[in-house]
């Protein structure tokens, strides 16, 4: 079976601090791919990143980074300096090679950053 | 814009009564995607459709759901006889690829559906 876990419901921060979003995933797919999307509060799930389950590199972005480890079937994301507009639910999702394409999505954590 | 577009945005429907959603999906886009998103949850998946095939619709949540794509471009997610349970937001997604799972899924503004 395949599930994702985002243990962290809600998180609050001041403006500049670091966080970091926690993703646990299972998955018996030797091959898969593993998303993170942001949902602001207009709704739409506005994609930020891909990784596939052969590159375990960890990757930056701006202030944002990724780290996928797949010895504790992890894949975190933090962001650096946050800013108000960080504000908002990040899903985790998985997706495997024998899964037809769709995607399973975590809980999700609410980011909410304070000026 | 060349999103994937949703209509209605909004929804509200008396219990029992049968509703339409509709999806766009991003021209050219092969794959298409029926999520339901409950309130404070992640998107649960509904159905895959591959041009106009529907290859999965394992999480039909009842057989009140039914959706439909007859030209492999727009595509209508049915439900009849709604009932309370059946509020939520439902969420359109393209992509341009098959059943890898490796292509990245672009979303729609969802439709929130409320069952009074």
């Amino acid at each position: 079976a395949q599930k994702v876990t985002q243990a962290q419901t809600e998180i609050s921060v001041v403006e500049k601090e670091d966080v970091t979003l926690d993703c646990v995933y299972e998955t018996r797919d030797t091959t898969y791919y593993l998303f993170w999307y942001k949902q602001p509060p207009s709704g739409e799930l506005v994609f930020l990143i891909r990784r596939n389950s052969f590159d375990e590199q960890n990757e930056i972005s701006g202030r944002y980074s990724w780290n996928f480890q797949k010895s504790t079937s992890s894949f975190n994301f933090t962001i650096t300096a946050s800013q108000v507009v960080d504000s908002a639910v990040y899903f985790c999702a998985l997706s495997g090679i024998n899964q037809g394409g769709k995607l399973i999505f975590g809980q999700g954590t609410e980011l909410s950053v304070k000026p | 814009g060349a999103g994937v577009s949703q209509s209605p945005r909004y929804k509200v429907a008396k219990r029992g009564q049968d509703v339409a959603l509709r999806c766009d999906p991003i021209s050219g886009h092969v794959s298409l995607f029926w999520y339901q998103q409950a309130l404070g949850q992640g998107p649960e998946f509904l159905t895959y459709f591959q041009n106009e095939a529907q290859l999965d619709k394992s999480g039909l949540p009842s057989d009140r759901f039914f959706a439909e794509r007859p030209e492999g471009s727009v595509s209508t997610l049915k439900i009849q006889r709604t009932q309370q349970e059946d509020s939520a937001v439902y969420l359109c997604a393209s992509s341009s690829g098959g059943t890898s799972g490796s292509y990245e899924q672009f979303f729609g503004p969802g439709t929130r559906l409320t069952v009074l």
